[in-house]
């Protein structure tokens, strides 16, 4: 079974400071890997995705993350974050080329933005 | 495209009722749905997994007699929480795919369940 770890719980910035978001997954085979951001009162939604090829793939709104395969890592990076991007991320995988395998959620990371 | 909507987004209701909540996708078709529960300062965690016109897989430790979940069709869930005790309070996320959202799962806005 996978599992996620997100080792920030809340990380608080000032505008235009940059982001770099933990992600490590366990997974002994091949794995999607993706980004979904929460904000207020809002459901989630995709910020990025990886299937395969390319290993930074660029996002919405600014967002990237990087695959290192060797580090079971995904980790989300923005270069200069606003305030609208306070928010909360939730870093996911499933098991590729395994049909309807679900997304397994790690604990999320609330990012706060202050002026 | 790819909306998911679920109703009702709040719900009170007295311990031992039971609560229906509704999730639809609006403009695609659901080969396959997820019922999510979120704890406050938590993750999501997966109750069940539901095919259209298949019973639902429910992963350990959730119990299928008090989640009872219906697909009955390619676009709508339903979770139904029998019995509900306080306990069963949460913030409860559905989420669709379809065989043509490469993996991607879209997720309906949740529903807030507070029992009394």
């Amino acid at each position: 079974a996978q599992s996620v770890s997100q080792h920030n719980h809340h990380v608080i910035l000032s505008e235009a400071a940059s982001l770099e978001l933990g992600c490590n997954y366990s997974y002994g085979g091949t794995v999607n890997l993706f980004w979904y951001v929460q904000y207020p009162g809002q459901h989630l939604q995709l910020l990025l995705k990886y299937f395969s090829g390319d290993p930074l793939v660029k996002g919405i709104k600014g967002f990237e993350a990087e695959f290192i395969k060797s580090k079971f890592s995904f980790n989300l990076r923005k270069p200069s974050v606003q305030w609208s991007d306070t928010a909360e991320y939730f870093c996911a995988v499933n098991a590729r080329n395994s049909g309807n395998t679900p997304l397994v959620f790690g604990k999320g990371t609330r990012l706060s933005v202050i002026a | 495209g790819a909306v998911v909507s679920q109703h009702p987004s709040r719900v009170i209701c007295k311990s031992g009722t039971s609560v229906k909540i509704e999730c639809r996708s609006l403009d695609f078709q659901a080969t396959t749905m997820f019922w999510y529960r979120q704890f406050p300062k938590k993750s999501l965690m997966l109750m069940a997994t539901s095919n259209e016109g298949s019973k639902a897989t429910y992963e350990q430790g959730v119990e299928k007699d008090k989640f009872l979940i219906n697909h009955a069709s390619l676009t709508l869930s339903t979770l139904t929480v029998t019995s509900a005790h306080p306990e069963d309070s949460s913030f409860y996320i559905c989420s669709a795919r379809t065989w043509t959202s490469d993996n991607e799962q879209f997720f309906g806005p949740g529903t807030r369940l507070t029992v009394l």
